[in-house]
């Protein structure tokens, strides 16, 4: 298996502009997360899905965040506009079932100028 | 609510020696425990797990014993290596969650 695959791996972008990161997560896996992580927040969960619906987006920072899961391989999270508060490494990680660890892709580090 | 608490990094240690990171943990229920590590530049990788209390996880040298009593999940590893370097965290699953709760990370540095 390839793991769970994100991209870009670096993104560069404009403030104002749209951002969209890309994940596809381990065949088979029901669970899907979208984690930001920066040195002075460390981890935070944005949101994540079970089976393809969204579960729990409360920590997805405000309404300029927005994350889909179209079907079981493929996620996409989307900042419209950005700001470069936002700039920061995004991870997707896929898990099996409740009890189960995570496996994280290499991440998207966004950088918003 | 659930929480992992992680000793403060950075570790700083020579090749050889004896690490422990310390973890403690508040949980509802009988959580899983789990040990991340995550090396320069790359997403965090599943280090070893716990699933019930007394359970003791390995992995590539690396140890950590599930203590109900305690609420604890040590990380150790006998002798550690340069490449061991990296940030480790702590993690847990509570019950039938789906989340995991993640401590704050800690960071080895292994020199030389």
């Amino acid at each position: 298996d390839a793991g769970v695959i994100q991209s870009p791996r670096h993104e560069v972008t404009e403030m104002g502009q749209e951002v969209t990161l890309r994940c596809k997560p381990i065949s088979g896996h029901d669970y899907l997360f979208w984690y930001r992580q920066t040195m002075m927040r460390g981890l935070e969960l944005l949101i994540y899905f079970n089976n393809n619906v969204p579960i729990d987006d409360s920590g997805m920072p405000e309404d300029r965040f927005s994350a889909k899961m179209p079907n079981a391989s493929f996620s996409t999270l989307k900042i419209q506009p950005s700001e470069p508060r936002d700039s920061a490494v995004y991870f997707c990680a896929s898990s099996f079932r409740v009890g189960d660890g995570y496996t994280f892709g290499s991440g998207t580090r966004l950088t918003v100028v | 609510g659930d929480s992992v608490t992680q000793m403060e990094g950075p570790v700083t240690l020579s090749e050889e020696a004896f690490l422990t990171i310390n973890c403690t943990y508040t949980a509802t229920g009988y959580p899983s425990l789990f040990w991340y590590v995550q090396y320069p530049g790359e997403g965090l990788q599943l280090l070893l797990k716990a699933t019930k209390a007394d359970d003791k996880g390995s992995n590539k040298g690396f140890e950590a014993t599930y203590r109900k009593e305690t609420t604890s999940f040590h990380l150790e590893k006998g002798s550690v290596q340069v490449s061991d370097s990296a940030v480790y965290f702590c993690a847990l699953r509570a019950g039938t969650a789906s989340k995991l709760t993640f401590g704050t990370g800690t960071r080895l540095q292994v020199t030389l």
